[in-house]
């Protein structure tokens, strides 16, 4: 069955520089969360996205933004990137109603040196 | 607000035995899921299984069942004969269904960490 997709897995960059991450969801998955989870810490929901509306904000910074396309992928724009920003970063897919679990891509692993 | 307590320390269990990993919950909503998903140290984030605040019984996926208690607001993973590749880190997590049916955002515990011994 087919996953959720992320890229890159891998991300290495250093301070004050940008990144963007890219999250494909499942097919016929309309909403899409993003999740932040630093090193030994549980997940963080940062925003959620449905039908290229944001739906939900959590503790994301203001140097992030995000927003879903037409195809429901999203983009999760980072700035002005700081050493805290290293962490794992998850995006997760489910259908706007109806199925209740959220199912997670790989995850992008950020470093910031 | 939602809140997940997972309390235990490192969990270790012996390969083919039974381990139960604890979970608590507070929510003052009347209708919520409650999750386990599966971290190896690979990092992907795994969905095990499922409760509902409404459902009449325990949850079983394969091996995974949930063992729901909504009186005392616990909802404990238990793993039936451990095997290694069950080394990992657990989490539990909740959702509240919202009126509008609407899905919304999980909120994880802080997890347990699973060896499994040969």
């Amino acid at each position: 069955a087919a996953g959720v997709i992320q890229s890159p897995r891998h991300l290495i960059k250093e301070k004050r520089e940008t990144a963007t991450l890219k999250c494909y969801p499942i097919p016929r998955h309309d909403t899409v969360y993003w999740y932040q989870q630093g090193p030994g810490q549980d997940p963080q929901f940062l925003i959620s996205f449905y039908e290229k509306m944001q739906s939900d904000k959590g503790s994301i910074p203001d140097r992030f933004s995000a927003q879903q396309f037409s195809d429901y992928h999203s983009e999760l724009n980072m700035s002005s990137l700081e050493l805290g920003d290293s962490a794992l970063y998850f995006c997760a897919s489910s259908p706007r109603t109806g199925l209740w679990t959220q199912y997670f891509g790989p995850g992008t692993r950020l470093l910031v040196l | 607000a939602q809140k997940i307590t997972q309390t235990q320390p490192g969990m270790f269990v012996q390969e083919k035995e039974a381990v139960t990993l604890d979970c608590t919950y507070d929510t003052s909503d009347p209708s919520y899921g409650l999750f386990w998903y599966k971290q190896p140290s690979s990092g992907e984030m795994i969905f095990l299984i499922y409760q509902g605040s409404y459902d009449q019984q325990n949850a079983t996926e394969g091996r995974y069942s949930l063992n729901f208690q909504k009186a005392r607001k616990s909802a404990n993973l238990v793993i039936s004969a451990s095997q290694l590749g069950d080394s990992a880190m657990y989490f539990c997590a909740m959702r509240r269904f919202a009126s509008t049916g609407a899905n919304s955002k999980l909120t994880f515990g802080k997890g347990i960490t699973l060896s499994v011994r040969p």
